[in-house]
């Protein structure tokens, strides 16, 4: 199975901040990684596939970058409604894996 | 608008079994992959199975394999999933996704179904 390690685990930021979470899969896995925003209570929503495609409607304040089996999310100029966690996943084979994710809070 | 809507979860006792089901409108089914993936309270989120668009390819967790059935009907616009021989690590919320790409990641998810196993 392909292990997805993802960091950190949470961070504390404040609105305006840039914040940089990582997954990094244990063999390649080409760009094959999805991100997904979670708030509480709801269901995921993809926010990058393909390690750096932006999903239709999502805020161009959100980008994804890979090098080799790292994989990076970006968040500029954080704002209210991105404070939530993060979860990368690899899409390249079965099983399908996630990230632990990340929390993002409010500092 | 696109629409997942999970049912039939609820409280069950250890060993016991639930069928969930998913119902989807708004796009061609058909068309999509499904994949059913569940959260523990707390927890992060955990891919239980796995089932291509025409049902003939179908994938579980190692972990689960077994216990679990997915199956869908294309005519009725449904997904669904045996559950059986329940355990307590088992209690989570269970969401259905679709995916119409191959490798792009879950582009629909519904807004899940809790399912707790306890006497």
């Amino acid at each position: 199975d392909i292990q997805m390690t993802q960091s950190p685990s949470s961070v504390s930021a404040s609105v305006g901040d840039r914040i940089t979470i990582t997954c990094r899969a244990s063999q390649g896995i080409s760009s094959w990684l999805a991100w997904y925003q979670q708030k509480p209570g709801k269901a995921p929503k993809r926010l990058i596939f393909v390690a750096s495609s932006l999903q239709s409607g999502v805020p161009s304040r959100f980008s994804g970058s890979r090098s080799g089996t790292d994989f990076t999310l970006t968040i500029t100029s954080l704002q209210p409604e991105d404070f939530a966690t993060y979860y990368c996943q690899q899409a390249n084979s079965f099983p399908l894996t996630f990230g632990g994710g990340t929390k993002v809070e409010i500092k | 608008q696109v629409q997942l809507v999970e049912s039939g979860g609820g409280l069950v006792e250890p060993g016991g079994s639930l069928r969930l089901s998913c119902a989807a409108s708004g796009f061609t089914f058909s068309d999509y992959y499904m994949t059913w993936i569940r959260q523990a309270p707390g927890k992060g989120l955990e891919w239980i199975s796995y089932i291509s668009s025409t049902g003939k390819t179908i994938y579980y967790a190692d972990s689960l394999k077994g216990r679990l059935t997915i199956s869908r009907d294309n005519a009725k616009n449904s997904l669904y999933l045996q559950m059986n021989s329940l355990r307590a690590e088992d209690t989570a919320v269970y969401y259905c996704a679709g995916e119409r790409t191959m490798f792009n990641g879950m582009d629909y998810w519904g807004q899940g179904t809790l399912v707790s196993v306890s006497s």
